[in-house]
């Protein structure tokens, strides 16, 4: 089945430490990745999205991704965490069955103490 | 630009009752998308639609109906609400047919069936 798995529940860092987010993923043909955040009692925003080209992708709030094929990996990366980044992470990929759309994973908290 | 609305954003209901939730963007995306969020389970799609008159059948569609009659709408139908219909809902939105782009989500429907 075209799906992603994110295999942390949680991740915690401290604040000014780096921080990944893993996602992997799994799909026929070249995939479409996503990443997204989501805050409490807010909708999801985006993050950033792989479609092709280079194999790091930079998006907001000085979030980036690294696409890795051979690993089918899409983890979610940042040099300095703030205590603002505290959120839900979503990866995401479409999947094409005719019309396409998007297969999002279970999430992942990240905690960022200060 | 309003973006994505959603309404109502609370709602109770009790077993057997129906109810539509409102989805509407004014953004003139072709694509539109419901979406329910469980704890643990990330977010599951519903149903979709890439344009007015077309829609198709997500990942959990029963117990659910849409209908797009116009591009800016995309209202969701509760038949005959059961409380494993408890959630939060998400409508988004985005440009094109074929999900290059990011979706725009809404702020979300929290729903109590009882």
């Amino acid at each position: 089945a075209q799906s992603v798995a994110q295999p942390e529940d949680q991740v915690n860092v401290a604040e000014g430490n780096p921080l990944t987010v893993k996602c992997t993923y799994s799909v026929s043909g070249n995939p479409y990745l996503f990443w997204y955040v989501q805050y409490p009692n807010r909708g999801l925003q985006f993050l950033l999205k792989y479609i092709t080209g280079d194999n790091l992708v930079k998006g907001s709030y000085g979030f980036e991704a690294e696409f890795n094929k051979s690993q089918t990996s899409f983890h979610l990366k940042k040099p300095s965490a703030l205590v603002s980044d505290s959120a839900l992470y979503f990866c995401a990929v479409r999947v094409d069955t005719g019309f396409q759309k998007l297969v999002f994973g279970t999430g992942t908290r990240l905690l960022v103490s200060p | 630009n309003a973006g994505v609305t959603q309404t109502p954003k609370f709602q109770v209901l009790k077993t057997g009752q129906s109810m539509t939730l409102q989805c509407a963007q004014d953004m003139n995306h072709e694509y539109m998308s419901w979406y329910r969020q469980d704890p643990g389970m990330g977010l599951r799609l519903i149903h979709y639609s890439v344009g007015a008159g077309i829609t198709d059948q997500g990942e959990v569609p029963n117990g659910y109906n849409v209908s797009r009659s116009t591009t800016e709408d995309f209202p969701l139908r509760l038949l005959s609400a059961a409380p494993s219909q408890t959630s939060v809902y998400f409508c988004a939105s985005s440009p094109g047919d074929r999900l290059k782009h990011e979706q725009y989500f809404g702020p979300g429907t929290r729903l109590t069936v009882t």
